[in-house]
């Protein structure tokens, strides 16, 4: 079992601040990692696919950076919205995927 | 840390045979696990939620009758697709819900294969 660690476990914010956390997973076998904006009981939504050394992909707000020499992965977001709050997986894959447990971000008006 | 283990991690069938992928929480008890499939490149979906002892809730759109969900203990849940065909072929994954502060729990997979 590969171990994806992610911190934060929790993080509140006040609107309009810039955040980030962090994904740490083993350097070795690195295949690709998933970012996932989730909330509770409903289909995790895939934000980024990343697969190569320095990696930066943006989407709006939201961005990611990827280090696969030193095992992580940050996630960005850039003047956080009450909307934004909701929790950030992130995801190990190649056989199998192996999940971190996640971040939960609850962003405060 | 809590685990969910999930099996088999890999599974190849013929069209019209049925296969069982098991979800175990090892160390500690799941009243509630959900069930997701994953498309190449897409999102994983909601399919289920399993209740211990109840039946499951299914998501608008997966056929109940086609992906029986079974949760007859706290630590065990189980999804059999039956007369799979090869659009079935994906990524199953189940997560389980750990109560207290603890979250939710990801098993690592099930990588259907129908031929």
């Amino acid at each position: 079992i590969l171990n994806v660690e992610q911190s934060p476990q929790s993080l509140h914010v006040q609107e309009g601040d810039s955040t980030n956390f962090t994904c740490s997973f083993p350097s070795s076998n690195f295949y690709a990692l998933h970012w996932y904006r989730w909330e509770t009981a409903k289909s995790p939504e895939a934000l980024f696919v990343m697969t190569l050394n320095g990696d930066e992909k943006k989407k709006g707000r939201i961005s990611a950076t990827l280090n696969t020499k030193e095992g992580y992965s940050y996630l960005y977001i850039k003047g956080s919205q009450p909307e934004d709050s909701a929790t950030y997986l992130c995801a190990l894959t190649g056989n199998q995927f192996y999940f971190g447990t996640g971040t939960s971000l609850t962003v405060i008006p | 840390g809590a685990v969910v283990s999930q099996h088999p991690s890999r599974v190849i069938c013929k069209s019209g045979t049925s296969v069982k992928i098991e979800c175990r929480s090892l160390d500690f008890q799941a009243t509630t696990m959900f069930w997701y499939r994953q498309f190449p490149k897409q999102s994983l979906m909601l399919m289920a939620t399993s209740n211990e002892g109840s039946k499951a809730t299914y998501e608008q759109g997966v056929e109940k009758d086609k992906f029986l969900i079974n949760h007859a203990s706290l630590t065990l849940s189980t999804l059999t697709v039956t007369s799979a065909h090869p659009e079935d072929s994906s990524f199953y994954i189940c997560s389980a819900l750990r109560t207290g502060a603890y979250g939710y729990t990801f098993g690592s997979g099930t990588r259907l294969t129908v031929v």
